[in-house]
């Protein structure tokens, strides 16, 4: 079936360090692929997402490239700061083998905490 | 344009209860998901609502189940509720479906004792 697996965390870092997430998977077909974000205290939302191979999703400084080579979707940032603490899940869409059926599937979460 | 609420934001019940759960989209959003997390298993999709037909389901048993007005607004019925069921229930809206951007409400923390 569908799986979505994300580096564990928690990933701690200094203001201005360069953030990588790891994110595999494996699906059905050809699956779109999603960052998203839950800030403490707020809801899940989107941070980026790709639709195609080789599609890269950017946003506030985030970047991820759809890697299909590879069953990849690695989260990156330059520079991070103290705000982009929160916890980060990897998630596809992709269809159910042998059926119509499509699914969500998301990965555990890394919650990622910068220092000033 | 108003986000994505849940009502009620927290819910105490006993085991062999049930519960009705209450999903109000974005204006517009024809699709609704439902979404249940724990620390355990993480966030896990339960099923989606489209103009009022369950259109894709996930892995949970028939005691989870849904439905979905015309309006678009939706509710998650869960019988028979076991200890595990504790978690926080998630809906989002979305355009198109769950190959679309998901936009998620608050969630309701449903505990059972």
């Amino acid at each position: 079936g569908n799986s979505v697996t994300q580096m564990e965390g928690p990933v701690t870092l200094s203001e201005e360090a360069f953030l990588t997430i790891n994110c595999t998977y494996t699906a059905t077909g050809y699956p779109s692929l999603f960052w998203y974000v839950q800030y403490p205290g707020e809801g899940l939302q989107l941070l980026l997402k790709a639709t195609k191979a080789d599609d890269k999703g950017s946003n506030k400084g985030f970047e991820a490239t759809y890697r299909k080579e590879t069953t990849s979707f690695h989260l990156e940032k330059g520079s991070v700061q103290v705000s982009d603490s929160a916890v980060y899940f990897c998630a596809l869409s992709a269809r159910l083998s042998g059926g119509s059926n499509y699914k969500l599937t998301f990965g555990k979460g890394t919650l990622l905490t910068v220092n000033p | 344009k108003a986000g994505v609420t849940q009502t009620p934001r927290y819910l105490i019940k006993t085991r062999g209860q049930q519960v009705t759960l209450s999903c109000s989209p974005i204006s517009g959003h024809r699709s609704v998901s439902w979404y249940q997390q724990t620390p355990g298993q993480g966030l896990q999709f339960l099923f989606e609502y489209f103009s009022e037909t369950q259109r894709n389901k996930g892995n949970f048993p028939g005691r989870f189940s849904g439905r979905q007005f015309s309006n678009s607004r939706s509710e998650m019925n869960v019988s028979t509720l076991e200890l595990g069921d504790s978690a926080l229930y998630l809906c989002a809206s979305s355009l198109g479906g769950i190959t679309d951007t998901q936009y998620f409400g608050p969630g309701t923390r449903l505990t059972v004792l």
